[in-house]
């Protein structure tokens, strides 16, 4: 049974800093990985999608990585702003079910 | 992509009851998905909403609690049965639109609250 992890479970950084978010898995056979963003009381945004078959995915200010040999993404963040505090969320696709992470909850104070 | 509407977009009910919850998907589907989000937890599939057929059911879940009727590729609805507190969370629908960049696609979510 697939299980997903993350860590921190909570982060609180000021603003400006790079900040790194982890994800781990116990089944590397996966289609994908996909992280998302969730704000207090909203749904979920999609932020990147990185393919079984890819390394990293880039947009703007996120960077995702991927090793699925080792069971583990991570989620870069640069210049972080308070913007960005939410609950990103990380998930694996399994045949055809997203199974979902436990959370990190980021605070970017200014 | 998919854009998703929900509704209602929250409710609080009295235990007992039943709620009947409502997703509707801008472009024709092959796969829903009906999530929970429990308060404080991350999201956990509750079931695949299969048009023409019955919904496959994660374990831990039943028809019976969780009715789901996928009557075309664009609406699915989701009911939440004889309710208690330990049902207070927030609902999901969620679709892939296998469009080729097999990005998955969220509703806002139904906040439910029962009393």
């Amino acid at each position: 049974k697939q299980e997903v992890t993350q860590i921190p479970a909570a982060l609180s950084v000021p603003e400006g800093e790079n900040l790194v978010l982890n994800c781990s898995f116990t089944d590397s056979a996966i289609y994908n990985l996909q992280w998302f963003r969730q704000d207090p009381g909203k749904g979920l945004t999609s932020l990147l999608l990185i393919q079984s078959s890819q390394r990293e995915q880039t947009s703007g200010r996120l960077n995702a990585s991927l090793d699925k040999s080792s069971g583990r993404s991570t989620l870069y963040i640069a210049a972080s702003q308070p913007g960005d505090s939410a609950t990103y969320l990380c998930a694996v696709k399994n045949t055809d079910k997203l199974i979902f992470g436990t959370g990190t909850r980021l605070q970017v104070f200014p | 992509s998919a854009v998703i509407s929900q509704k209602p977009s929250r409710d609080i009910c009295q235990r007992g009851t039943s709620l009947t919850i409502q997703c509707q998907v801008d472009s024709q589907v092959t796969m829903m998905f009906w999530y929970r989000q429990q308060p404080g937890q991350s999201l956990t599939l509750i079931a695949t909403a299969n048009q023409g057929s019955e919904a496959t059911y994660e374990s831990g879940f039943v028809i019976d609690k969780f009715p789901i009727s996928r009557p075309n590729l664009t609406f699915s609805t989701l009911t939440v049965s004889n309710m208690s507190p330990e049902d207070s969370s927030i609902y999901l629908c969620s679709v892939d639109p296998m469009t080729g960049d097999e990005t998955q696609y969220f509703g806002p979510g139904t906040r439910l609250l029962v009393l």
